[in-house]
Parts: structure tokens; C-alpha cells; sequence
């Protein structure tokens, strides 16, 4: 049980164009979804926390215009990458926190490149 | 506050052998302690936590010792393997509800590497 999906595993985008990357808690509801961002060899930088049905909340320093983040159902949350530029190229990992623990479960991750 | 040191940053263990790989808290108001293992390219996966009413859990060859006086808790990896090399990550969050939905603290990673 536990399992948290991510959709696409890796993607390449022109530098100016939007990228949309998802993210699904498979066997369990989750009422809050995490987005973090992590670069080689680094640990990982929270960049918002989402809850179901209400806006994202962001970290200091993080454009919540840029990346803009949606919290649709108990089971999805998307992250979408507007106006990317190679500076946003990184991996871009989601969790999910089943609504009945604690625990986080986390997804296998995004690997966004700019081009 | 809200930091988590972790350390040593890299370890190298031979087959067989023990890894511990320490952690360091200041916030007094974490009471849930999770370590993840991530492979390259990978998520990181739940491997155990522990809360601070016990000073020791253990599952399988992993075993959390947590020193509450201290503010300090231990990854012990026993009877290491190649196929444990990897990174750790310690963590740390309050369970209570502050709008924050829980968010972790992350310590630095350190990275496993088990040797034939």
C-alpha cells in the first residue's frame, strides 16, 4: 500500500514553454500534498504544501506565479512549470500524506530539463 | 530551529558491517522522526520512524535508537549490504496540526556506500 505516482518520469521543454507535471496517491486518500525540488547531490527543498480543495501554501523565496500548483481531488495534485527557464531544470519530487497518519509517501520523482 | 544536521555526510562499510548515520534536532516540538533511503533518479521510500515515547525501534536490520534528552536519533543499519548503498535521509515534523500539514525537515543526506 502507500503508493504515490508521478506522471512523467522525465520531461524536456523548450525554454518559455509551460510544463505540467502530476502527481496521484494510488491506494489511499491524501488531504495534503507536498512538492519539493531537489538538485544533485542535495537533500530536498520543500517548495509548497497542498491541500485539497484550498490554494497551495509556498515556501519563502518560492513564485507561486511560476510554479503554479493544483490540488484538485484527495488523489491528485498537479505542479506546473510556467515560462520554464534552464534554471528550472532539477528533479521535482511529491508526497502524499494519507489523511488517517502521519507518514509521507513519496513519489519516484520528475526529471525536468530545459532546453 | 527548524534544522536537522545530519551526519557524517558519506560512509563507506564493508559487507557485513554495521552503518549508523546520526541525526541532531534543536525544536523541542517535532515528535515524529522518519528516515528515507533514495536510490539515484529515485523517490525516497519510507524506511522507519519513531516517536519520542520510545528510545528504540526496530525493523528488520534497521533499528532507530532516539535519545530524547539529547535531542538526537541514529540510523543503525546491522549486517550491511551492497544493495543498502545508497542516500539517507533523516527527518523530522510536528504532528500536530499548524497549517503547515506537517511538513518535514530534512537533514542534509548522507550517502551509504557498502563494500564487498
Amino acid at each position: 500500500g502507500a503508493v504515490v505516482s508521478q506522471h512523467p518520469s522525465w520531461v524536456i521543454c523548450k525554454s518559455g514553454t509551460s510544463v505540467k507535471i502530476e502527481c496521484r496517491s494510488l491506494d489511499f486518500q491524501a488531504t495534503t500534498m507536498f512538492w519539493y525540488r531537489q538538485f544533485p547531490k542535495q537533500s530536498l527543498m520543500l517548495m509548497a504544501t497542498s491541500n485539497e480543495g484550498s490554494k497551495a501554501t509556498y515556501e519563502q523565496g518560492v513564485e507561486k506565479d511560476k510554479f503554479l500548483i493544483n490540488h484538485a481531488s484527495l488523489t491528485l495534485s498537479t505542479l506546473t512549470v510556467t515560462s520554464a527557464h534552464p534554471e528550472d531544470s532539477s528533479f521535482y519530487i511529491c508526497s502524499a500524506r494519507d489523511r488517517s497518519a502521519y507518514e509521507q509517501y513519496f513519489g519516484p520523482g520528475t526529471r525536468l530539463t530545459v532546453t | 530551529q527548524q534544522q536537522v544536521k545530519q551526519s557524517p555526510q558519506s560512509l563507506i562499510v564493508q559487507k557485513g558491517g554495521i552503518s549508523i548515520i546520526n541525526c541532531a534536532y534543536e525544536n523541542t516540538a517535532f515528535d515524529y522522526f522518519p528516515w528515507y533511503q533514495q536510490f539515484p533518479g529515485k523517490g525516497p521510500a519510507l524506511l522507519i520512524a519513531i516517536r519520542p515515547d520510545v528510545s528504540e525501534k526496530k525493523e528488520g536490520r534497521f533499528t532507530i535508537s532516539f535519545n530524547k534528552s539529547a535531542k538526537q536519533f541514529s540510523l543503525h543499519i546491522m549486517d550491511s549490504q551492497p544493495g543498502d548503498s545508497a542516500t539517507y535521509f533523516c527527518a523530522a515534523t510536528s504532528r500536530g496540526f499548524t497549517g503547515g500539514g506537517n511538513k518535514l525537515t530534512f537533514g542534509t543526506g548522507t550517502q551509504l556506500k557498502v563494500e564487498l
